[in-house]
C-alpha cells in the first residue's frame, strides 16, 4: 500500500497562512494527473472533501484553501487561516488501490 | 440536496455480525459508485471497499485486509446501501461512513455523518 505521511500538529496565528505537508512513499502522479486529495475534518463531523487531484477546489469551498504539488510531495494552503479552518486535515491518494489516508494533521492556533 | 445516512450500528461482541445500512437521496443512486470507509477514534480514514454503478454492473472491490469478512451490497429500489460485517474483531471498533464518489478518481465527494461500531465482550 501507498503511505502518505504528514505531520501530526502545526500551530498558526489565525490571519497568517498554514501550508500542511503530505509525502506519498512512491509517486501518485500519472501523467498530467496528480492522484492526491485533501480532506478537512473538524471533531465529531465526518470529513469534508476541500482539494481534488492536487490543486483543484471542490464545490463550495472558500478560496483561500489551495492544493499544489506533484510525485510524493503534495501542500496543501490555508491562506488566511480563519477560525473556522480549526480541524484536521487529511491527504488520501488514490492511484492505487487500496486508496489510502495520511494520519493527520491537526490544525491548531498558536 | 445530496444526503448519506447511516445507521445500524452499536455493540457487538467479537466473533458476531453486524449489517449496516447508509440511506442515500437527492441524487440518481444508480449512476454512483458508493463506498464504506471506517475510522477508529483519533486515527486516519480506511477504505474497506466500493460497489459500482448500473454503468458498471455493480460489481465490488475490497480492501485485503476485510476481504472474505465484509460484504458490500445496495438496493436501487429503495436507495440503500449495505455493509454486511462477519466474524468481527476488536479492531475494527470505528465509526463507519459511507461516501458517494462521481469523478472516477477515487476520491469523496460526499460523506453521511457515520455510525459507530464497537466490538467488545
Amino acid at each position: 500500500d501507498i503511505v502518505l505521511t504528514q505531520s501530526p500538529a502545526l500551530a498558526v496565528s489565525l490571519g497568517q497562512r498554514a501550508t500542511i505537508s503530505c509525502r506519498a512513499s512512491q509517486s501518485v502522479s500519472i501523467s498530467r494527473y496528480n492522484l492526491m486529495h485533501w480532506y478537512q475534518q473538524k471533531p465529531g463531523q465526518q470529513p469534508k472533501l476541500l482539494i481534488y487531484r492536487a490543486s483543484n477546489l471542490a464545490s463550495g469551498i472558500p478560496a483561500r484553501f489551495s492544493g499544489s504539488g506533484s510525485g510524493t510531495d503534495f501542500t496543501l494552503t490555508i491562506n488566511p487561516v480563519q477560525a473556522d479552518d480549526i480541524a484536521t486535515y487529511y491527504c488520501q491518494q488514490s492511484r492505487e488501490s487500496p486508496p489510502t489516508f495520511g494520519g493527520g494533521t491537526k490544525l491548531e492556533l498558536k | 440536496e445530496v444526503k448519506l445516512l447511516e445507521s445500524g450500528g452499536g455493540l457487538v461482541q467479537p466473533g458476531g455480525s453486524m449489517r449496516l445500512s447508509c440511506a442515500a437521496s437527492g441524487f440518481t443512486f444508480t449512476d454512483f459508485y458508493m463506498y464504506w470507509i471506517r475510522q477508529p477514534a483519533g486515527k486516519a480514514p480506511e477504505w474497506l471497499g466500493f460497489i459500482r454503478n448500473k454503468a458498471n454492473g455493480y460489481t465490488t472491490e475490497y480492501n485485503p485486509s476485510v476481504k472474505g469478512r465484509f460484504t458490500i451490497s445496495r438496493d436501487n429500489t429503495q436507495n440503500m446501501l449495505y455493509l454486511q460485517m462477519n466474524t468481527l474483531r476488536a479492531e475494527d471498533t470505528a465509526t463507519y461512513y459511507c461516501a458517494r464518489e462521481d469523478s472516477g478518481y477515487w476520491y469523496f465527494d460526499f460523506w453521511g455523518p457515520g455510525t459507530m461500531v464497537t466490538v467488545s465482550s
